[in-house]
């Protein structure tokens, strides 16, 4: 199986701030790459997929970048919505698909 | 707006099967190739994705859950089923259905999850 390790597992910002989270393969996985954003008690939600390609409806205020091994989830202007956990999900190697562990994402 | 459901017993008792139905809505699966993943959610394991079927019935399980899972699809009532046999409390989750979207970037086909249901709190105690 393909192991993704997200870091950190948790961060706190403030609104209007800029940050970024890494995740990172096993092994290459090229651009397969998804991002997702939960919310407490809510099912996940596609934010970006192919490691850059915001989904439709979601804010630009959300970047994605990498290849291969190593790719970023950068979040700009923080608004008070976006606090909430962050999963990476590889689809390179399957089956099975993958999930990291999550970031949360904390009002300071 | 496509919309998914999950439905289900919440309450197991080890050593039991699992059962749960997804049903989709807002889209018709037989009106071509639907691929319907399970994923379920513990503190535990965080998520993990147990498999996916498509809508003529080809499965695809995660070899650790392989022995003990069965996905099905009733193309006439726009449902996939799951069934974990032997559950114990390891089990214990909220379970999740998602359309697996296939799209073309740059030459390649990639996948994601683009629909969710709300999801489906199991959990196994005697």
């Amino acid at each position: 199986d393909i192991q993704m390790t997200q870091s950190p597992s948790s961060l706190s910002a403030s609104v209007g701030a800029r940050v970024a989270i890494t995740c990172r393969a096993s092994q290459s996985i090229s651009n397969y790459l998804n991002w997702y954003q939960q919310r407490p008690g809510k099912a996940p939600k596609l934010l970006i997929y192919a490691a850059s390609i915001l989904q439709s409806g979601v804010p630009s205020r959300f970047t994605g970048s990498g290849s291969g091994t190593d790719f970023t989830l950068t979040i700009s202007n923080l608004q008070p919505e976006d606090f909430a956990t962050y999963y990476c999900q590889q689809s390179y190697s399957t089956p099975p698909i993958t999930f990291g562990q999550g970031t949360r994402l904390e009002i300071k | 707006q496509v919309q998914l459901q999950e439905s289900g017993p919440g309450l197991v008792k080890p050593s039991q099967t699992l059962s749960l139905t997804c049903t989709v809505s807002g889209d018709s699966i037989s009106g071509g190739s639907y691929f319907l993943s399970w994923i379920r959610q513990s503190a535990g394991e965080g998520l993990k994705w147990i498999g996916r079927i498509d809508s003529s019935g080809i499965t695809n399980y995660n070899p650790s859950l392989e022995s003990r899972v069965t996905m099905s699809v009733d193309t006439s009532k726009n449902q996939f089923s799951l069934r974990l046999s032997s559950v114990t409390a390891a089990d214990t989750a909220v379970y999740y259905c998602a359309s697996e979207h296939y799209v073309m970037v740059r030459g390649l086909i990639v996948s994601n999850f683009d629909f969710w249901g709300q999801g489906s709190l199991v959990t196994v105690s005697s």
